[in-house]
Parts: structure tokens; sequence; C-alpha cells
């Protein structure tokens, strides 16, 4: 069975860094990009970028360029999301997603985490 | 880019159709046939009901169908039933690998 276990909410402060994870299961971990889409209290999804956890090449939306680093280890099968000093405008569910392979799209994912709240508050 | 354009809410009767529009441009929807569509219920991850226009994922209702027309996509839903009631998202490429656009959202009540 497929699945994408992110670790537990985060309550931090302005200026804190942060790396979540998406630990992953169930599948050929190297062989299916993994994205991250951030989704504010009551607002939409936003895609914020992808990986290849095979190669590490990775792929930000320029809405999110410099702001996080996305990574990957294969030797854990973890993917991470991180943050070198968070904003308060940072406050989101963050989701990670296997991206579907039946698709010609970084937009399309077929399998998600469970999401992980991030509330930064001073 | 900017984000897609979806109305607010819809709503419909067990039974009936009900059809969600997804409004881009001439760099995203119109140019290619990679839009996708994710249903969402209130505290849950989205799931994929639709990819490059009009295709299910294993699984998914044939009560879903999507279509494509200039700069609009829309998703239909026939046979409504109570389940069917959560938000939808649409998404589309929009000319590269960096380049991916949801729509606002538009939450769906089953009356």
């Amino acid at each position: 069975e497929v699945q994408l276990v992110q670790s537990g909410a985060e309550v931090k402060k302005p200026g804190e860094s942060l790396k979540i994870s998406c630990k992953a299961s169930g599948y050929s971990f190297t062989t299916y990009w993994i994205g991250w889409v951030r989704q504010m209290p009551g607002k939409g999804l936003e895609w914020m970028g992808i990986i290849s956890p095979g190669n590490s090449d990775t792929r930000y939306s320029p809405s999110f360029q410099g702001q996080v680093t996305i990574s990957a280890d294969k030797s854990i099968r973890t993917a991470h999301l991180q943050w070198s000093s968070l904003k308060a405008s940072d406050s989101a569910m963050y989701y990670c997603a296997r991206r579907f392979s039946g698709s010609h799209h970084h937009g399309d994912f077929d399998y998600w985490g469970q999401g992980t709240l991030v509330t930064v508050s001073s | 880019q900017s984000a897609l354009t979806q109305p607010a809410s819809v709503s419909g009767s067990p039974g009936q159709s009900i059809t969600i529009s997804c409004t881009g441009a001439s760099s995203d929807v119109g140019s290619y046939k990679l839009v996708s569509w994710y249903q969402q219920h209130p505290g849950k991850a989205p799931k994929l009901m639709i990819y490059e226009v009009s295709k299910r994922p294993s699984g998914v209702s044939n009560r879903f169908s999507g279509s494509k027309s200039g700069n609009t996509a829309s998703l239909t839903i026939s046979g409504l039933q109570a389940e069917d009631e959560a938000n939808y998202y649409c998404c589309s490429f929009a000319g590269s690998s960096t380049s991916v656009v949801f729509g606002g959202g538009t939450k769906l009540t089953v009356l």
C-alpha cells in the first residue's frame, strides 16, 4: 500500500528555521516525483515545487523560489521541505504528494500525505 | 502566473448534474490539454478526480467527467450524491515545469 506519512504539527516563532518531512512507503521511492502544496487557512491550493528523489532534480514555483528548500533523502525514503527564517505568513497546512505517473504534468498527484500544519506566531 | 477562476460555490440536489467551470488564459488552460480536477473534503487531503482534461484515474466514479473549450475547463458531476459535497479545485499546466496553477476552489453543496 502506497503511503506518505508527514511529520507532526509545528508551532514556531518568526525568524526560526523549520524542516518538515514526508516519509514514503509501498512503492519505489526513486521512481516518482514528490511535490509540495501549500494551503493557507480557509484558502485554496498552491503548488510550491517538486523533486525527483532519484537524482534530486528540483523545480520551484516562482512564488516559492528562494523562500523554501525542497530535498529528498533516498536512504530513508523521505522528502523534506524547509525554511531558514519563518514568517507569520508561512502559517499554513503543507501537503506532500506523489506525482501521478499516468500524466504529463507536475500538477497531477495521486497519493497525498495527511498534511503538516505549521503555525508561525510570536 | 494568476490563479484560475472558479465560481465560489455551486449547489444541486441529489440525482441532479452540476458543472463547475475553471477559466484561465491562453497561456495555460487554453494552450494545453493538461487540466486536472481535485476533490477535497474538509480536513482531508485533496483527491485527484480528473487529469488531462477528461481522463479518470483508476477508482474514480464515471459520474465525474471533464471537458475543455478555449480557455475554460469544466467538471461535470452527474447523479449527485451527498458524498460529493466538498471543495473542488482545477489545476493547469502553465507553460513550463515550474508553472502549475490552481483555481481558487468551488464549494459544492448537495441540497
